[in-house]
C-alpha cells in the first residue's frame, strides 16, 4: 500500500484479555518499529525488526509482551493478560534504511487500546 | 536522565511570531537527526531532516551542534496551523535505533 497501515484503529478490551495488533509497512521497507504512546508522551520505543529478524526488544515492558514479523513484511504486537496500564496509543513505523543514512520514518495512524 | 530532552511547553505565541524549540541528546555518537509534528490524536509526520550544516525549509529552520549536542528549529511568522506538538528525534546505534523526545507543544494564537 501507498502507507502504513495498522489495524485496529480502536481497541478496547477487559483487564486480563488478550489482545493482538498489527501492522503492514510500506511496502519494501527493511526497517519496523513499535512504539508506545501514553497521553501527554512522546512515543516510547518498544521493539524493532529488521526483516524478519527482532534485533532489538529491549524496549517491551514486559514478558507479556511479544512482537513478530515472520516473513519480514506483516508484524504483530502481541500483549497477553492486559493491565490498565497499557492503555495507549501503539504506533508502527517503517523506514527503507537498513543502517546509516538519514531515512526518516514513516507512521502508521496507530492503534488506541484502552483496558477497562 | 532521558536520551532525548525537550522543554514540553506549552509555547503560547501569536500569529506572525517567530519560535524556536530546542532539543538536547545524551548519546554523542547519534547521527541522523530529525523534527517531527504530531498533531492531536494523529500520528507524527516527518517536518524535516536536521543536516551538519544546518537546513532550511521555507519558514522552518534546522540546526544541529553536535559539540553541544542539541538540535534546535526555528519558526518564522507563525500561523494557526502551526499549532501542534514538536518532536524531536535522533536516530543512534549499529542499526539506527529511533529515540523520540517529550515533544515542545505549541499554540499559535490570534
Amino acid at each position: 500500500g501507498a502507507g502504513v497501515s495498522q489495524s485496529p484503529r480502536y481497541k478496547v478490551a477487559k483487564r486480563g484479555q488478550d489482545v493482538a495488533l498489527r501492522c503492514d509497512p510500506i511496502s519494501g521497507h527493511v526497517s519496523l518499529f513499535w512504539y508506545q504512546q501514553a497521553l501527554g508522551q512522546g512515543p516510547e520505543f518498544l521493539t524493532y525488526f529488521q526483516n524478519e529478524a527482532q534485533l532489538d526488544k529491549s524496549g517491551l515492558p514486559s514478558d507479556r509482551f511479544f512482537a513478530e514479523r515472520p516473513e519480514g513484511s506483516v508484524s504483530t504486537l502481541k500483549i497477553q493478560r492486559t493491565q490498565q496500564e497499557d492503555s495507549a496509543v501503539y504506533l508502527c513505523a517503517s523506514s527503507s534504511s537498513r543502517t546509516g543514512g538519514n531515512s526518516p520514518l514513516h507512521f502508521g495512524n496507530g492503534t488506541r487500546l484502552t483496558v477497562t | 536522565r532521558k536520551e532525548v530532552e525537550q522543554d514540553p511547553g506549552p509555547f503560547n505565541v501569536p500569529e506572525g511570531a517567530t519560535v524556536a524549540f530546542n532539543c538536547t541528546y545524551s548519546n554523542s555518537a547519534s547521527q541522523s537527526f530529525f523534527w517531527y509534528r504530531q498533531d492531536c490524536r494523529k500520528e507524527p509526520k516527518l517536518l524535516m531532516s536536521v543536516y551538519s550544516s544546518g537546513n532550511e525549509d521555507g519558514r522552518f529552520t534546522a540546526q544541529l551542534n553536535r559539540a553541544s549536542q542539541y538540535i534546535s528549529l526555528l519558526i518564522r511568522d507563525s500561523k494557526l496551523s502551526d499549532s501542534a506538538t514538536y518532536l524531536c528525534v535522533v536516530r543512534s546505534g549499529g542499526y539506527q535505533k529511533v529515540t523520540f523526545g517529550t515533544g515542545t507543544k505549541l499554540q499559535v494564537i490570534p
